[in-house]
């Protein structure tokens, strides 16, 4: 069954600081993978995904995410966090096709909070 | 604004009481979901609707009854729920089920208070 690991339940960023927030997958195959952003109060938006080629992917709001297979990651990145950044990140993981039970998988979520 | 609205956005409900949670998409999409969001737990899929019929049922307790009379709409019916049951609904839809690279796109969610 896959899953998805974000280790960093909460991390505090001073604003202007470089950011980089961990996701892990356990999948057979290489799957799709995204990456969603959900600000107080608010739904779940899409930051960017992964579906093929280039490993480096760039998203909205200057935030971008690698691929890595051989560490079975998919780290989100972004070069300089402003205060508006400051949300729930969700890692996600989803077959290349829907067989059975497998769906979309998300992860528990990574809270950024942003220091000035 | 995603193009997904949901109704209302709180709610409280004493444990013998019925409610329901109502989802509107103007994206002409072909599939709605009902997930639930509690703290510190992954997002959980309840139901799935295709084409307003239903696709996907996660071993949800019958006190949730969801219904999807039209593509563009969906509602969640609440009965004797229980306060573990307290949560952020999500509503969200998609392009195509099947299609699992299709971007989801969500609610704000209705908060959900069971007293």
């Amino acid at each position: 069954a896959q899953s998805v690991t974000q280790p960093d339940i909460h991390i505090t960023v001073s604003e202007g600081a470089s950011l980089e927030l961990r996701c892990n997958y356990s999948y057979g195959a290489t799957p799709y993978l995204f990456w969603y952003v959900q600000s107080p109060g608010q739904g779940l938006q899409l930051l960017l995904k992964y579906f093929s080629g280039d490993t480096l992917v760039q998203g909205i709001k200057g935030f971008e995410a690698e691929f890595k297979r051989s560490q079975s990651s998919f780290n989100l990145r972004k070069p300089s966090v402003h205060w508006s950044d400051a949300a729930e990140y969700f890692c996600a993981v989803g077959p290349r096709a829907s067989f059975g039970n497998e769906k979309l998988t998300f992860g528990t979520g990574t809270r950024l909070t942003i220091i000035p | 604004e995603t193009g997904v609205t949901q109704t209302p956005r709180h709610l409280v409900m004493g444990m013998t009481n019925k409610k329901s949670l109502k989802c509107e998409q103007h994206l002409g999409h072909n599939a709605m979901y009902w997930y639930k969001q509690s703290a510190k737990k992954p997002l959980e899929l309840m139901f799935v609707y295709s084409l307003e019929e239903r696709v996907e049922n996660n071993s949800v307790p019958s006190r949730f009854s969801p219904e999807c009379p039209n593509s563009s709409h969906l509602f969640l019916h609440l009965h004797t729920l229980q306060p573990e049951d307290s949560a952020l609904y999500l509503c969200a839809s998609s392009q195509d089920f099947a299609d699992t690279g299709n971007t989801i796109y969500f609610g704000e969610g209705s908060w959900l208070t069971v007293v």
